[in-house]
C-alpha cells in the first residue's frame, strides 16, 4: 500500500543552524510534492511545491529537494530561527489528481 | 482577511446529535477541499468540490457524512449521528483551477468534540 514516512520525532536543533527534515515514500509515483508547515490548533500553510522532473526548489532560506529514485524529499531550513518551530508536513500528488495525500509531519524546534 | 474562513472554530456535542461546519473559500477560488485531521497525523481527505460539483469523496467516507457547494461559494459538511470516533479537527481548503495550481489555502479549521 501506499506510505508516505515523516520522522514522528521532534528535531531539536540550535538556531542559527540548518534543520534538515526528510518525506519517504513507498509504493507512489507522485507528480508533485508540496511541503506545508502547520501551527498547532491552525491550518497548514503552503510553503513550496516541487514537481517530479525537478531536483531542487528554493524559496528564501528554504529548500526542497526530491529524488524519484530514493523516493525520497529533503526539506531544509538555513539559518533557523525559533520563529520557525512548527510541524511541517509533506504532501504527495498523482498526475491527474487534485488531491493530496499528507504525512503525518515532523516536529521542529529551534532552540534561541 | 481573504482568506479561508471556517465556522463554528469549536463545536462540542453529544454522541448522535447532528452538526454542520461552514467553509468560505477565497473568493476567487473554485476548487474546495474537506480533510479531517486528528491529534499527530496529517489532514486526511474526505471530499472535493469544483465549482459546485462534488468530484471526489473519500471511500473512507461515512454515509453519515455529506457535502454540498451549491452555488460554488461557501461550502457546508453535515455529520449525522456523530459517534465519539467524529471527533477531530475538520479542515477546509480552497484552491485555483487555473493552469497546473496545486498549491492549497487552509482555513483555520472546525474542531470537534463528541462527547
Amino acid at each position: 500500500s501506499q506510505k508516505i514516512e515523516q520522522n514522528s520525532e521532534a528535531l531539536n536543533i540550535q538556531e542559527g543552524k540548518t534543520a534538515t527534515l526528510t518525506c519517504n515514500y513507498t509504493n507512489y509515483s507522485p507528480a508533485y510534492l508540496q511541503w506545508y508547515r502547520q501551527d498547532p490548533g491552525r491550518g497548514p500553510v503552503f510553503l513550496l511545491l516541487i514537481r517530479e522532473n525537478e531536483k531542487e526548489k528554493r524559496k528564501e532560506r528554504l529548500k526542497v529537494t526530491f529524488d524519484t529514485t530514493l523516493k525520497q524529499s529533503l526539506f531544509h531550513i538555513t539559518a533557523s530561527q525559533p520563529a520557525d518551530s512548527a510541524t511541517y508536513l509533506c504532501a504527495l500528488t498523482s498526475g491527474g489528481s487534485y488531491i493530496p495525500t499528507f504525512g503525518r509531519g515532523t516536529s521542529l524546534i529551534v532552540h534561541p | 482577511d481573504t482568506g479561508v474562513s471556517q465556522n463554528p472554530r469549536h463545536k462540542i456535542t453529544k454522541r448522535g446529535q447532528n452538526v454542520t461546519f461552514r467553509c468560505d473559500p477565497i473568493s476567487e477560488h473554485n476548487r474546495l477541499y474537506w480533510y479531517r485531521q486528528t491529534l499527530g497525523q496529517g489532514p486526511e481527505f474526505l471530499t472535493y468540490f469544483q465549482n459546485e460539483a462534488q468530484l471526489e469523496k473519500s471511500r473512507l467516507l461515512s454515509d453519515r457524512f455529506s457535502a454540498e457547494r451549491p452555488k460554488g461559494s461557501f461550502s457546508t459538511l453535515e455529520i449525522q449521528r456523530t459517534e465519539q470516533g467524529d471527533s477531530a479537527m475538520y479542515l477546509c481548503a480552497s484552491s485555483l483551477a487555473l493552469g497546473r495550481s496545486y498549491e492549497q489555502y487552509f482555513g483555520p479549521g472546525t474542531r470537534l468534540t463528541v462527547t
